[in-house]
């Protein structure tokens, strides 16, 4: 079955300090992953593509097939960061999205 | 920056009632989705729409649901008879080709009473 997982609902940090958002899938063929980001009463914006392998507002993300999975790098947080995460892979047939739950970064000052 | 434009922002309507959800794609972009959130759940696919007809629904989209193109930048959600599940957040995504990236619009609550 395809499915994503992101096993954190809430993550809070304090300014400075390194954030991973964890997200892993289950996909039969070769998957193309992405993270989009809800900033507070905005719409979804995508973040990152896993094919790009460019680092954006200093968020990386590197897809390790061997641990299906694809979590979301920064080295240091800023509050600026705080918003909800989604973890989205895209099923290469008819092109839908398959959401995980969410994460919803906390960046303290 | 083109953007995807959904109306109204918020719905709020009697069970049983229809509603007609609005969404502007982006002006040369070819697909076309509908997806919805249930409060604290998970955005899920609900439809998807392609070269004037559905490419793929979910199981969701059930005989209550149908989508439209009804010109050439309008594209519309119809839940014909509603029900207090249908209470969420509906968002309309587009883009250019199938395996580039989707742009979403604000979303529209939907608020069943």
């Amino acid at each position: 079955a395809q499915r994503v997982t992101q096993p954190e609902k809430l993550l809070s940090v304090f300014k400075g300090a390194p954030v991973e958002l964890k997200c892993n899938y289950s996909y039969s063929g070769s998957p193309e992953l992405f993270w989009y980001v809800q900033y507070s009463r905005q719409r979804l914006q995508l973040l990152l593509r896993h094919i790009s392998r460019e680092s954006i507002k200093g968020f990386t993300a590197d897809l390790n097939k061997g641990e299906t999975s694809f979590h979301l790098k920064k080295p240091f947080a800023q509050e600026e960061d705080s918003a909800m995460y989604y973890c989205a892979l895209l099923q290469n047939q008819g092109g839908k999205l398959i959401f995980g739950q969410g994460t919803e970064l906390s960046v303290k000052p | 920056e083109p953007e995807v434009t959904q109306t109204p922002s918020h719905q709020v309507t009697q069970m049983g009632q229809e509603v007609i959800l609005r969404c502007v794609p982006i002006s040369n972009h070819l697909y076309f989705y509908w997806y919805r959130q249930i409060l604290g759940q998970k955005v899920e696919f609900l439809v998807s729409f392609y070269n004037n007809e559905i490419s793929e629904k979910s199981e969701i989209f059930d005989d209550q649901f149908s989508v439209e193109r009804p010109d050439g930048s309008n594209f519309t959600l119809k839940i014909r008879s509603t029900k207090l599940e249908d209470s969420a957040m509906y968002f309309c995504a587009s883009c250019r080709e199938s395996n580039q990236p989707q742009h979403f619009g604000d979303g529209t609550r939907l608020s069943i009473l």
